[in-house]
């Protein structure tokens, strides 16, 4: 399996830019998470989807972020407009949900850098 | 979820192995003891994880205290590609990982 696969790697913009952040779960695995990492603040979870549906978005920080997921094997992240404050690593990452204990495994990140 | 202590940073030779301990004084019984790791730049990667018994993978072993306030991951072999930085999260049967500060490992040559 590829694992959980994250475009685009590496992303520069300026500040009121839309920026759209994507991601792959790994095959058969219905949940999915978006974490942020920054120096400030270390790995946070963002939003939680199982089964395509979004449980919990608690950690969406403003209504300038949304996410969405279509289907079992895609899932965006979207920030409209991007503030420098928003520059941060992005991750994904996929379980199997339904097993006692779900062990998350992660996609490679984002780079996000907002001018 | 339960907090955990880690100490900031450790070191260890290579070759050696390197004992990394977590303190989760106030975990709860339906709180299992996840182990993580994250390599500059990449992902989190998954280690072990347990509840009460003893683990052990081809990664590491994980010991866990008889009154489960504390544990010890152990990476028998340490090599340079194990300088990492390590989070014990302690997780309920819910979904959430709450990353902590994490200990630095370095591995000497």
């Amino acid at each position: 399996d590829a694992g959980v696969i994250q475009s685009p790697r590496h992303e520069v913009t300026e500040m009121g830019q839309e920026v759209t952040l994507r991601c792959k779960p790994i095959s058969g695995h219905n949940s999915l998470f978006w974490y942020r990492q920054t120096m400030m603040r270390g790995l946070e979870l963002l939003i939680y989807f199982n089964n395509n549906v979004p449980i919990d978005d608690s950690g969406m920080p403003e209504d300038r972020f949304s996410a969405k997921m279509p289907n079992a094997s895609f899932s965006t992240l979207k920030i409209q407009p991007s503030e420098p404050r928003d520059s941060a690593v992005y991750f994904c990452a996929s379980s199997s949900s339904g097993e006692t204990t779900d062990t998350q495994y992660f996609g490679p990140g984002t780079r996000l850098t907002v001018l | 979820d339960a907090k955990t202590t880690q100490p900031p940073s450790m070191d260890c030779a290579e070759g050696r192995a390197a004992n990394l301990p977590c303190n989760h004084s106030t975990i709860s019984g339906n709180e299992y003891v996840y182990w993580y790791r994250q390599i500059h730049s990449q992902g989190p990667q998954y280690i072990i994880h347990g509840l009460k018994n003893n683990e052990t993978n081809e990664m590491a072993s994980l010991i866990i205290t008889e009154d489960r306030k504390s544990s010890t991951l152990i990476l028998p072999h340490a090599t340079l590609r194990d300088t990492a930085v390590y989070y014990c999260i302690a997780m309920d049967s819910s979904y959430k990982l709450i990353f902590g500060s994490g200990t630095r490992l370095l591995v000497r040559p």
